[in-house]
């Protein structure tokens, strides 16, 4: 069965230093991956995607992850924070192989918190 | 920028009561969703519907549940008889294909207190 794991649950960072969400995942094929973010009050945004062809995907807002096949992992990074990027932010894996219909499977979820 | 959009944004209800939660996906899309949090759970998927049909629900889609599309913009989530734990987050969510590959887009969500 495809899952993901969040390994923090919180991270806190200062303004201007870089950011690392990290994300494992279980997968028996190539798994579609995903990042979502979710700021106070507001639906899941998408941020960023994989799905098989390069390995590292740029997102919006500066934010980018590496697909790491041998490691099964998919973190997520940003050079440098910004006070808005406080919000939750979640793995996500397509619980089916690609053209198929998927559904989603989430992390637990990481509260990024920005200190100034 | 098109957006899924959720109503009501707060809900609460006595036990053994019907709700019904609302969702308008964005207008071309074929494929939507439920989702729902319970609080510090993980985001779960409900139940995913296509051309007026279940396409596949989970284990907790159970008979309390079920999905409409009353008209050609909104999809309804209806619980029945509500109970404690039923007290979630709900997502509503639509794709254009449905496919593994595709981004799902999420509304901002109902949340939904059973006292």
């Amino acid at each position: 069965a495809q899952s993901v794991t969040q390994l923090d649950s919180h991270v806190s960072v200062s303004e201007g230093t870089p950011v690392l969400l990290r994300c494992n995942y279980s997968s028996s094929y190539s798994p579609s991956l995903f990042w979502y973010v979710q700021h106070p009050n507001k639906g899941l945004q998408l941020l960023l995607k994989y799905t098989s062809a390069a390995t590292l995907v740029k997102g919006i807002n500066g934010f980018e992850a590496e697909f790491k096949k041998s490691e099964t992992s998919f973190h997520l990074t940003k050079p440098s924070a910004h006070m808005s990027d406080a919000a939750e932010y979640f793995c996500v894996v397509s619980d089916r192989a690609g053209g198929s219909q998927g559904n989603l499977i989430f992390g637990k979820g990481t509260k990024l918190s920005v200190k100034p | 920028e098109p957006e899924v959009t959720q109503t009501p944004s707060h809900q609460v209800t006595q036990m053994g009561q019907e709700v019904i939660l609302r969702c308008v996906p964005i207008s071309n899309h074929l494929y939507f969703y439920w989702y729902r949090q319970i609080l510090g759970q993980k985001v779960e998927f409900l139940v995913s519907f296509y051309n007026n049909e279940i396409s596949e629900k989970s284990e907790i889609f159970d008979d309390q549940f079920s999905v409409e599309r009353p008209d050609g913009s909104n999809f309804t989530l209806k619980i029945r008889s509500t109970k404690l734990e039923d007290s979630a987050m709900y997502f509503c969510a639509s794709s254009l294909w449905g496919t593994s590959q595709e981004t799902q887009y999420f509304g901002p969500g109902t949340r939904l207190l059973v006292l």
